[in-house]
């Protein structure tokens, strides 16, 4: 166990439905982030939270909407996604968004749009 | 931060064997480089985070060297187990940036 939670770990959606993400952390981090692996490509990082404050945002379609209510929780809202939206999600957390500290990752939710 | 390559794509050996994979990245404006081991179903874990040229950090039979100069990380496996089998990503940080490789696949035969 890393410390770091992700739910639902498998979701099926279609591309008219709105669903979310949620992932939590126990390790009392102040970054959070949202990454994308498609098959055969990089880890991306979709977002990066910093003390609750959206810090970047890689030029994610509007579709993938995040949200950090406090430093333990992040959630990935979608909508009117994609088949090419099939990926897992993976959230992870660090000490600080500074890039120097090690990422502890969730387990990831496999996304499949229909 | 532009491309972070990883090699090989993938490899078997067998138990007891020593190996190793390259990470390179692009060395100007150079701030951590990072490696984590990702087994099958299971979360990415870090191994090292390394940001000094010349770096050595090891972690039991796992080892890695960083050369920020020219651009490359080296980990190291000494005497491969089966439970070493898993995919090893490195990726180099920046403020608020992540770029990782596409991973070097491990299948360690016993």
């Amino acid at each position: 166990e890393t410390g770091v939670t992700q739910t639902p770990r498998h979701l099926v959606m279609g591309m008219t439905n709105k669903k979310s993400l949620k992932c939590e952390q126990h390790l009392g981090h102040n970054a959070m982030y949202w990454y994308k692996q498609s098959a055969k490509k990089p880890l991306e990082l979709m977002f990066v939270y910093s003390l609750e404050e959206r810090v970047e945002n890689n030029s994610v379609p509007s579709r993938f909407s995040p949200e950090c209510p406090n430093s333990s929780h992040l959630f990935l809202h979608l909508h009117t996604l994609q088949p090419e939206d099939s990926a897992l999600y993976l959230c992870a957390s660090s000490q600080d968004s500074g890039g120097s500290y090690e990422q502890y990752f969730g387990p990831g939710t496999r996304l499949t749009v229909t | 931060i532009l491309n972070v390559e990883q090699s090989p794509q993938s490899l078997h050996v067998q138990e007891g064997d020593s190996t190793n994979f390259t990470c390179s990245f692009p060395s100007s404006n150079f701030y951590a480089l990072h490696w984590y081991r990702w087994e099958t179903a299971k979360s990415p874990e870090a191994l090292f985070v390394m940001t000094l040229n010349g770096d050595e950090k090891k972690k039991g039979r796992i080892s890695a060297t960083l050369n920020t100069k020219e651009g490359y990380s080296y980990l190291y496996i000494k005497g491969s187990q089966p439970e070493d089998s898993a995919t090893y990503l490195c990726g180099e940080s920046g403020t608020y940036k992540y770029i990782f490789g596409t991973g070097t696949r491990l299948k360690v035969l016993a």
